[in-house]
């Protein structure tokens, strides 16, 4: 399967910083990346779809300006936490797409803990 | 109504029986469908994929798809305690990079 990978895998951050976090497709190219928010126990939640060349779409409730992300190339996504605060401590994870229009599948990251303190 | 709705479980089975896990999507567009395997604290991982009717094969793995009933299945056979994880049920829908993720259903395998 496709590779995707994240980093950093975990970082702590004082509020009011900003932290970046990368995601690269390691062995293919991807037009579109998502970025998920998973707090303990619950579900995944789309935060955005990023892609390449264009602003990302954001899901309802997500502040675009507190979240920045960019899609610079076809292998690179970022998220940016910008002002983090403690209730931004979260595990995040992006995925890629990956084939045609009836066989396209999404391959997840390993994820990024962020911890607001 | 959820696009994708899963048990959350838990289900429990014993170590070498078969493991059934059930979804329902509401978009009937849908053209494609997965399962995914988490552990607790880590992403989720791509185990099954599935496009067209009927079943579909890997390994100890058989996904189960009815476009009629829009249903998908999982059924995990000779369960092994490593199978203990949340599986997450997705539908990619009619509209563009729309996927939708079910909340799960948390498996237990019991040695």
């Amino acid at each position: 399967g496709a590779v995707v990978s994240q980093h950093p895998s975990w970082v702590i951050c004082k509020s009011g910083t900003s932290v970046k976090i990368e995601c690269r497709s390691l062995d293919f190219q991807a037009t579109t990346m998502f970025w998920y928010r998973q707090f303990p126990k619950q579900s995944l939640m789309l935060m955005a779809t990023s892609n390449e060349g264009s602003k990302a779409t954001y899901e309802q409730g997500v502040e675009k300006d507190k979240f920045l992300i960019n899609h610079a190339s076809l292998t690179l996504s970022t998220l940016t936490v910008t002002s983090a605060h403690p209730e931004d401590s979260s595990f995040y994870i992006c995925s890629a797409r990956v084939g045609g229009r009836r066989t396209d599948t999404q391959y997840f990251g390993p994820g990024t803990r962020l911890t607001v303190l | 109504q959820k696009e994708v709705e899963q048990n959350s479980g838990p289900l429990s089975v014993p170590e070498g029986a078969i493991a059934s896990l059930n979804c329902t999507y509401s978009d009937r567009g849908s053209q494609s469908f997965f399962w995914y395997r988490q552990y607790s604290g880590k992403s989720p991982e791509l185990i099954m994929s599935i496009y067209s009717n009927g079943d579909k094969e890997d390994g100890r793995f058989t996904a189960q798809l009815n476009k009629a009933s829009q249903y998908v299945s999982l059924l995990i056979r000779d369960s092994q305690p490593s199978d203990s994880a949340t599986y997450l049920c997705a539908v990619k829908g009619s509209g563009f990079n729309k996927f939708y993720f079910g909340s799960g259903t948390k498996l237990n395998v019991k040695p």
